[in-house]
């Protein structure tokens, strides 16, 4: 069984500055993907950024990108030049391409402050 | 990208009735929905697997004649509540794989509230 594992219950960083968020996962699959969601308080579920198994490259969309570290099943997300609306629970996430289930993390709670 | 809808995004309802939530995929056809729960300030939980055209398949622990889930057609699966109790109070979410697979589209979610 796959397991997501999110250290970090809440996270703060300053306004502009940069901070990164911690992922560890276990599984067995070769074949997955990775993600980090965003929660607002709408609860409205956002894709932030993917990554495949597959590729060595770490994914990276304008302010977010990935650590991704395979051999260590390590998955962190940095949020560069933090806004106030980045504010919001993130969530680390696995998908097995077998069965397309996704498996979440705890959750992380960011306060991005002025 | 694409858009899943779920209906209602709130419902109050009393003890012991039962209460129905839709998610439909406006824009691409699912033959895989995925219904998820969460707990104030806790993660999503995995409920069941949606399968259009048969039996749900359902994570160990959630009971199948509690939440009762239909997968009618390529576009909606239903969640029905049965003889809902104060503690099926939380907030359920569904989902659906995109028609490339790579990523999950979620609902709004539906906020459950039984009084």
């Amino acid at each position: 069984a796959q397991t997501v594992t999110q250290s970090q219950p809440e996270m703060s960083v300053q306004e502009a500055e940069t901070v990164t968020l911690s992922c560890t996962y276990d599984t067995s699959e070769n074949n997955y993907y990775l993600f980090w969601y965003k929660q607002p308080p709408s609860r409205q579920m956002i894709l932030v950024i993917r990554q495949e198994a597959y590729k060595q490259q770490n994914a990276t969309e304008n302010r977010f990108s990935v650590n991704f570290q395979k051999a260590a099943k390590s998955f962190s997300l940095k949020i560069s030049d933090s806004q106030l609306g980045d504010t919001a629970m993130y969530f680390c996430a696995f998908m097995n391409r077998n069965t397309d289930k996704l498996i979440f993390g705890t959750g992380t709670r960011l306060q991005v402050f002025p | 990208g694409a858009v899943v809808s779920q209906h209602p995004s709130w419902v109050i309802c009393k003890s012991g009735t039962s209460v129905k939530i839709e998610c439909r995929s406006l824009d691409f056809q699912a033959t895989t929905m995925f219904w998820y729960r969460q707990f104030p300030k806790q993660s999503l939980m995995l409920m069941a697997t949606s399968n259009e055209g048969s039996k749900a398949t359902y994570e160990q622990g959630v009971e199948k004649d509690k939440f009762l889930i239909n997968h009618a057609s390529l576009t909606l699966s239903t969640l029905t509540v049965t003889s809902a109790h104060p503690e099926d109070s939380s907030f359920y979410i569904c989902s659906a794989p995109g028609t490339a697979n790579t990523e999950a589209f979620f609902g709004q979610g539906t906020r459950l509230t039984v009084v």
